[in-house]
């Protein structure tokens, strides 16, 4: 079936560098992303997110980039800090009636090291 | 300030027990979720509502069942729980007719 799903399980990287998280997805007809994060013991946290008919979407530190052609989006920090440490998700939307039902990746753990 | 909160944050309990788990949200949300979050699945959707006195199952619903008797509320029902059902548990709610979904602290649940 279809799904979306993530590159890398885990990924380290240096205090100050920045990180980049991959996400596929084979829906083809979902039109909307969000990259969610979730620190342990709490629940996803939303961070950024994205609508098919954009390619890039920039927050504070953080960009989202969309890649429509080979289905793949990715979230970028910049300067990763120690904070953030935590499991990043992407996530697909269909839209459904009045609600949109989110289908997530299986999460992709950032490390970072001081 | 609105928040979504969960209930109890731990719970062990026996197998064939009865267990409901509480969310209450003070956005006023219509649109509310249950997720049981589980290694190797991510996230999964269990059963979700659009509004009071509207359910639906989701992905994962066999064993579980939810009632919305208000805007607020969505709780979650085991009926006779299981050992496959240990699991933590989201909560999440929207607004109608957008995307973004809020998110609970989540609730741990052991079944022994």
């Amino acid at each position: 079936g279809e799904s979306v799903g993530l590159h890398l399980p885990t990924l380290s990287v240096q205090e100050g560098d920045n990180s980049i998280i991959n996400c596929a997805y084979s829906n083809s007809a979902s039109d909307y992303f969000i990259w969610y994060k979730q620190e342990s013991g709490k629940g996803p946290q939303f961070i950024i997110d994205i609508r098919s008919n954009m390619d890039k979407r920039q927050g504070q530190r953080v960009t989202v980039l969309l890649n429509k052609t080979v289905k793949h989006l990715s979230l970028q920090i910049a300067a990763t800090q120690p904070g953030d440490s935590a499991v990043y998700f992407c996530a697909e939307i269909r839209a459904q009636n009045a609600g949109n039902m989110l289908t997530f990746g299986g999460g992709t753990r950032l490390m970072v090291k001081p | 300030d609105a928040e979504i909160t969960q209930s109890p944050r731990h719970k062990i309990t026996e197998t064939g027990r009865q267990v409901t788990l509480a969310c209450h949200q003070t956005w006023n949300h219509n649109n509310m979720f249950w997720y049981r979050q589980d290694l190797g699945h991510g996230l999964r959707l269990i059963h979700y509502s659009y509004g009071v006195q509207d359910t639906n199952k989701g992905e994962v619903s066999d064993g579980y069942s939810v009632s919305r008797s208000n805007t607020e509320d969505l709780p979650l029902t085991l009926e006779s729980a299981a050992s496959s059902q240990t699991s933590v548990y989201f909560c999440a709610s929207s607004e109608l007719y957008t995307d973004t979904q809020y998110f609970g602290p989540g609730t741990r649940l052991t079944v022994l």
